[in-house]
Formats: structure tokens, sequence, C-alpha cells
């Protein structure tokens, strides 16, 4: 079965203080690995597309890699307005029209 | 205009009323989804309509029933809902279904069953 798992759940850091999280998947093959932000009450804002190991995004503080069997998202120097839930999907081969498979996220709080 | 628009924003409704959800995209897409978001829960995929065509249901009960009248507009009409439909229903649009393409996604209705 298809399954992504994202750790810690939750995440405190001070401003400045640099840390992981990771998005572990089980796909039978794996199309994309999408990235997203997530702000209370708010829809979930796309950050990076991942398609094969080895590949890495960087966009401002934050930055995605993959591997074949997890992917990570660097969060370097943070600073509050990083504070959300960040959300990790997969989108499997091999199926036509499978959607994206969701993990329960990860709820990241910077504290100045 | 934002790429995807939701509304209304929240809904409060009893068990036994009919409302609907709005969803518009001005992305040019031409597949929309509709998500639900529970607390403490994964986003759970409800429908998917490509080319105005559904191509997914995920088991989801008849008291939810979708409509795609075009690409750009997609609404998700409700009647006797239960208390724990309570939740926050989010719409997305991609290039297409089949693409591995990203999602972008409305702000979402909080949907409220009293």
């Amino acid at each position: 079965e298809d399954q992504v798992t994202q750790s810690p759940e939750a995440l405190r850091l001070q401003e400045g203080e640099s840390s992981s999280l990771n998005c572990s998947y089980t796909v039978s093959g794996l199309r994309g690995l999408f990235w997203y932000r997530q702000d209370p009450g708010k829809g979930p804002e796309f950050l990076f597309t991942l398609y094969s190991a080895g590949e890495e995004k960087e966009k401002e503080r934050l930055k995605a890699t993959l591997t074949k069997k997890e992917s990570f998202l660097h969060i370097t120097a943070p600073k509050p307005e990083d504070s959300a839930t960040y959300l990790c999907a997969v989108q499997a081969a091999g199926q036509a029209g499978t959607a994206l498979i969701f993990g329960k996220g990860t709820t990241l709080s910077v504290s100045s | 205009e934002t790429g995807v628009t939701q509304t209304p924003r929240h809904l409060v409704m009893g068990m036994t009323n009919k409302k609907s959800l709005k969803c518009e995209q001005h992305l040019g897409h031409n597949a929309m989804y509709w998500y639900k978001q529970s607390a403490k829960k994964p986003l759970e995929l409800m429908f998917v309509y490509n080319f105005k065509e559904q191509t997914e249901n995920n088991s989801v009960p008849s008291r939810f029933s979708p409509e795609c009248p075009n690409s750009s507009h997609l609404f998700l009409h409700l009647h006797t809902l239960q208390p724990e439909d309570s939740a926050l229903y989010l719409c997305a649009s991609s290039q297409e279904w089949l693409s591995n393409t990203e999602a972008f996604f409305g702000q979402g209705t909080r949907l409220t069953v009293v």
C-alpha cells in the first residue's frame, strides 16, 4: 500500500536554529514528490517538486532533497514567519490517474 | 485574481440544509479536485475531474455531489450532512490528471455541521 509518513509531528525551533523535516514514502513507483506549506485556516501553498533520487531544490531558507526512500526539507536559519505546517505528498507511477498521497504534516513553530 | 478561488470561506449548516461550495481556477488547468482536510488526518481526495469528466470518486457518500460545468469551475453540493463532515474542504487544480505536475490549492471552505 502506498504510504507517506512525516516526522516529527511537531517541531519547535529558536530563530536561527537550523533543522530538517523528514518525509518517508513507500510507493510502487514514484512519479513525483511534492512539498507544500500550509498556514492555519488556509490552503496548502506549493513549494517544490522532486522527481528523482539525488535531486535538490532551493527557495530562500528552504532546501528539499530526495532519496529513493525519503525526502528532507532543510530549513536554514529559520525566522518566525517560517512557522507553518509543512506537507509532503507523493504521486505514484504505474496506476493511471493516481492522485497525490499526503502525509499528516509537520507543524513548525519558530520563536524569536 | 488569485489562482484558485473558493467561496464561501466559512459555512455553518444544519443537518437538514442544502448548500453548495464553489471553486474557480484562473490557471488554464484541465484537472480539478476536491479534498477534505480533518484535524490530525492527511488530506483525503474526494473527487477528480479531468476535462470536465469525473475520473475519480474516492468512495465518497452520496450526500456529497460534485458538479463540473467547465474546466474552470467546480462545485460541491451538500445535503443532509452529518456532524463528522465538519472539516476544511479544499479545491485544487493541476495541468492534467495524468501529468505529474504540481497541484495548486484554494484557501478552502471551513464547514461546520450543527
